[in-house]
């Protein structure tokens, strides 16, 4: 079974920090996402990374920037931490050409 | 970005009764998928629909591929209290593409 690991379930951060969530695949997938999901508008790309070091923005980029320097890792990055902020970020990966993306558990992200 | 309309926004049934939702888009898709989201947790893949007309179950779950490519819907027969959550659909134009993701429908069952 594909496994895919985000490093924090329930994060508190402070308005203006700077904030990493983390994202290990463990199948070897060249493709991996980042989302938000929020009440009553499902989930929301925000960037996703088609291979190392490679990053493709979404829907809704602002605020974020991604990094990818292994093939298992994908890091979003807010790189200053507003309250508009607070949500459930979801990661996932998938193979290169195969549709079906497979999630992690999410982290819910606080701003205060 | 664009969005499903999925419907129902919320559903609560009986245990033992038979469930129906549905997504709609205002494009045509290649692919429509259909998730399930357990509270507290990420969401869980239940059916691949990959062909028009396609009709694919999983248990007591039946998914369909709807003919215009345009729609798709889902059914769960029997209801139980674990099938408690939130479902989604999502679909995209190829297989490279991103995934569009519907609102979700929440799912109660009470006994």
């Amino acid at each position: 079974d594909v496994k895919v690991t985000q490093s924090s379930r329930y994060l508190v951060k402070r308005t203006g920090e700077k904030v990493f969530l983390e994202c290990v695949q463990d199948m070897d997938h060249e493709n991996m996402f980042w989302y938000r999901q929020d009440p009553g508008l499902g989930l929301r790309l925000i960037y996703f990374s088609y291979d190392v070091k490679m990053k493709e923005k979404g829907d809704i980029p602002e605020g974020y920037s991604v990094s990818r320097e292994k093939k298992e890792r994908f890091s979003l990055i807010l790189e200053s931490a507003s309250t508009n902020q607070t949500s459930m970020y979801l990661c996932a990966s998938r193979q290169q050409g195969e549709q079906p993306q497979h999630f992690g558990d999410g982290t819910r992200l606080s701003i205060l | 970005g664009q969005q499903l309309n999925q419907s129902p926004q919320s559903m609560f049934i009986q245990e033992g009764e038979d469930v129906s939702m549905n997504c709609t888009s205002s494009s045509i898709f290649n692919t429509w998928l259909w998730y399930k989201q357990d509270p507290g947790e990420g969401p869980v893949l239940l059916i691949a629909l990959y062909k028009a007309g396609e009709l694919t179950s999983n248990g007591r779950l039946t998914a369909q591929f709807g003919i215009t490519r345009k729609d798709s819907f889902l059914n769960i027969s029997a209801s139980i209290p674990s099938d408690v959550g939130i479902y989604f659909c999502a679909g995209n134009t190829g297989t490279a593409s991103k995934l569009t993701f519907g609102t979700g429908t929440r799912l109660q069952v009470t006994l």
